[in-house]
């Protein structure tokens, strides 16, 4: 079946503006987490959601950083008044349900540069 | 807090060699361990995964045992192929927070033919 999708695969914007990453899970699942990777470090964990609802927001960097669910299903992660700094990969993953333990699927990301 | 270190890399290595890629973690409670791969161009996919102390994951060759006494998860194979050539990334998924992956920073593999 169809695995994680996120969109756009690649992004460059100017210092200020304002981006949205979409993301769309595995069918069915009803959690989906979002992570960013900078150049050379491992993965940050940003967000969690389980359902609709965010019950870690913890990761999110600052508050030009906010993400919604809608519909059990798409994600869309938005930063507000870029920095260079936000430049990465960021990726969305999905699992069945969050419980302990449990698998999450990761999608291919998407490269933000930020000039 | 929780945390994952793994070997610094790049790993250069011949085809048909033995590899290891070594990983221990710090964590609360009783975590479950995970290998994720990122082949050139792709995304992050699960390797193998290990939920207790003394199991051993395994896929496509690699092996990995959970060794709680040393707090490790070394990702082994016993002869890597070319197509092997990726980034290995050690997590774990903490018992006290049972969504949020802690990672590493990843280990470079280059397998030369």
């Amino acid at each position: 079946g169809a695995g994680v999708s996120q969109s756009p695969s690649n992004k460059v914007t100017e210092k200020g503006k304002d981006v949205e990453l979409r993301c769309d899970p595995i069918s069915g699942h009803t959690a989906l987490y979002w992570y960013r990777q900078r150049l050379g470090q491992g993965l940050e964990f940003l967000i969690y959601f389980q359902g609709n609802s965010a019950p870690d927001k913890s990761g999110l960097p600052s508050d030009r950083f906010s993400a919604e669910r809608t519909g059990e299903s798409v994600s869309t992660l938005t930063i507000q008044r870029t920095q260079q700094e936000d430049s990465a990969v960021y990726l969305c993953a999905s699992s069945l349900q969050g419980r302990p333990g449990e698998t999450q699927y990761f999608g291919p990301g998407t490269r933000l540069l930020v000039l | 807090g929780d945390s994952v270190t793994q070997m610094e890399g790049p790993v250069t290595l011949s085809e048909e060699a033995f590899l290891t890629i070594n990983c221990t973690y710090t964590a609360t409670g009783y975590p479950s361990l995970f290998w994720y791969v990122q082949y050139p161009g792709e995304g992050l996919q699960l390797l193998l995964k290990a939920t207790k102390a003394d199991d051993k994951g395994s896929n496509k060759g690699f092996e990995a045992t959970y060794r709680k006494e040393t707090t490790s998860f070394h990702l082994e194979k016993g002869s890597v192929q070319v197509s092997d050539s990726a980034v290995y990334f050690c997590a774990l998924l903490s018992g006290g927070s049972n969504y949020k992956l802690t990672f590493g920073k990843g280990t470079l593999l280059t397998v030369n033919p």
